[in-house]
């Protein structure tokens, strides 16, 4: 079947200007994750999904980042006003579900640059 | 929140040698220790997971080990081939809201 997809692959943006990233995960994952991952750099975790609500969103770097997911499905991380600390390659994942130790499927990545 | 340190950073190793990768972490409520494989270009992919039930899980050439009392577990892959070079990173999480946290990577060169 169908992975986890995102869009689009590549973004070049002017710092200042605002972004829109998008995932589709599995059909049927309920939980969704979004990472960041900054060049040679492990992964660093920004927000989660259950169903439509996220319940944690300390990861997120600061309020420029929000993120929205509808109809339990596609999920939306928005960067407002971006900076050049942005640049990074942004990664979604989705799972079965959140109350046990589900595997995380990971899309192939945003790679955001802000110039 | 948790803290998941990983070593080495890069790790040459000759073909048909094993490789050993260490990872501790600090929340005790961590249950859930996946490793995942990252080549140049793509996504992280699993490899191997254990739960904190099992003190070690092998699936051919890689096992996986696991303390608890010492809050450390550590990836072996042996007899290693080219095609093993990757970038291999460990992450830890508690069963709720299961958010993984990630060690830095390990960079795995496999000489032929």
């Amino acid at each position: 079947g169908a992975g986890v997809s995102q869009s689009p692959s590549n973004k070049v943006t002017e710092k200042g200007k605002d972004v829109e990233l998008r995932c589709d995960p599995i059909s049927g994952h309920t939980a969704l994750y979004w990472y960041r991952q900054s060049l040679g750099q492990g992964l660093e975790f920004l927000i989660y999904f259950q169903g439509n609500s996220a319940p944690d969103k300390s990861g997120l770097p600061s309020d420029r980042f929000s993120a929205e997911r509808t109809g339990g499905s596609v999920s939306t991380l928005t960067i407002q006003r971006t900076q050049q600390e942005d640049s990074a390659v942004y990664l979604c994942a989705s799972s079965l579900g959140w109350e046990a130790p589900y595997e995380q499927y990971f899309g192939p990545g945003t790679r955001l640059t802000v110039t | 929140g948790e803290n998941v340190e990983q070593h080495p950073s890069t790790l040459s190793v000759q073909e048909g040698d094993s490789a050993v990768i260490k990872c501790t972490y600090s929340d005790s409520a961590s249950n859930y220790f996946p490793w995942y494989k990252q080549e140049l270009g793509k996504r992280p992919q699993l490899i191997i997971d254990i739960r904190s039930n099992v003190g070690e899980k092998k699936d051919q050439r890689i096992a996986v080990t696991l303390n608890k009392t010492a809050k450390h577990f550590s990836l072996h892959i042996t007899e290693t081939q080219p095609e093993d070079s990757a970038v291999y990173f460990c992450a830890a999480s508690e069963a709720a809201g299961n958010m993984l946290t990630f060690g830095g990577g390990t960079r795995l060169m496999v000489k032929p």
